[in-house]
């Protein structure tokens, strides 16, 4: 039982570039979210699931994009990544009945 | 909206020594509030939970009480270890408004332990 997991662990990119993170889990959890942490700001929500095929914006979606094809999978893709992206990325999940969240070990991303 | 408040740090204490981290919140209705950690370089571990008033949760030797009167939930630990160096957040999960399965988070608070 792996629980939540997290690719790429580090990545480095150019103005302009485009990826994609890829989060997992194997909990059979319907929601998903993506956060990214930043000093002295917490942990801010980007986009959130709430079941296979939904998906919503967070506090911070400007500039992301997400996908939520299959229900173990949460995808978070930056398009055009800018600087200000510079960021750890965290991807969370959580059941129905129980209304804590369970993390990833993060993915740490660098703009240049 | 719903908002959490905690103490700005960094935190330093000496091994042994008593931890005091407070958090106060706004939330309507009666939400369900946490704390999670973060170790260095790792993602964040559910610490402890309360879901209703005068609650305490409880784990690893920490303790926070759920004060309905006072909006607070302020995690506190007797004798805390070197190993407890880590980054504390206080959360709460909103009621209602579809704020129910989503998480509001403090900023966090570096505690530093020094032997």
């Amino acid at each position: 039982n792996a629980g939540v997991t997290q690719t790429p662990k580090f990545r480095v990119l150019k103005t302009g570039q485009s990826m994609t993170l890829l989060c997992a889990q194997d909990m059979n959890h319907e929601y998903m979210y993506w956060y990214r942490q930043d000093p002295g700001m917490g942990l801010r929500l980007i986009h959130y699931s709430v079941g296979e095929g939904t998906t919503a914006k967070g506090e911070v979606p400007d500039g992301y994009n997400v996908s939520r094809l299959k229900k173990q999978n949460f995808l978070l893709g930056l398009e055009s990544a800018a600087p200000s992206q510079t960021s750890v990325y965290f991807c969370a999940s959580r059941g129905l009945k129980r209304n804590e969240q369970f993390f990833g070990p993060g993915t740490r991303l660098t703009v240049l | 909206g719903d908002s959490v408040t905690q103490m700005e740090g960094p935190v330093t204490l000496s091994e042994e020594a008593f931890l005091t981290i407070n958090c106060t919140y706004t939330a309507t209705g009666y939400p369900s509030l946490f704390w999670y950690v973060q170790y260095p370089g790792e993602g964040l571990q559910l610490l402890l939970k309360a879901t209703k008033a005068d609650d305490k949760g409880s784990n690893k030797g920490f303790e926070a009480t759920y004060r309905k009167e006072t909006t607070s939930f302020h995690l506190e630990k007797g004798s805390v270890q070197v190993s407890d160096s880590a980054v504390y957040f206080c959360a709460l999960s909103g009621t209602g408004g579809g704020s129910n399965y989503k998480l509001t988070f403090g900023k966090g608070t570096l505690l530093t332990v020094n032997p």
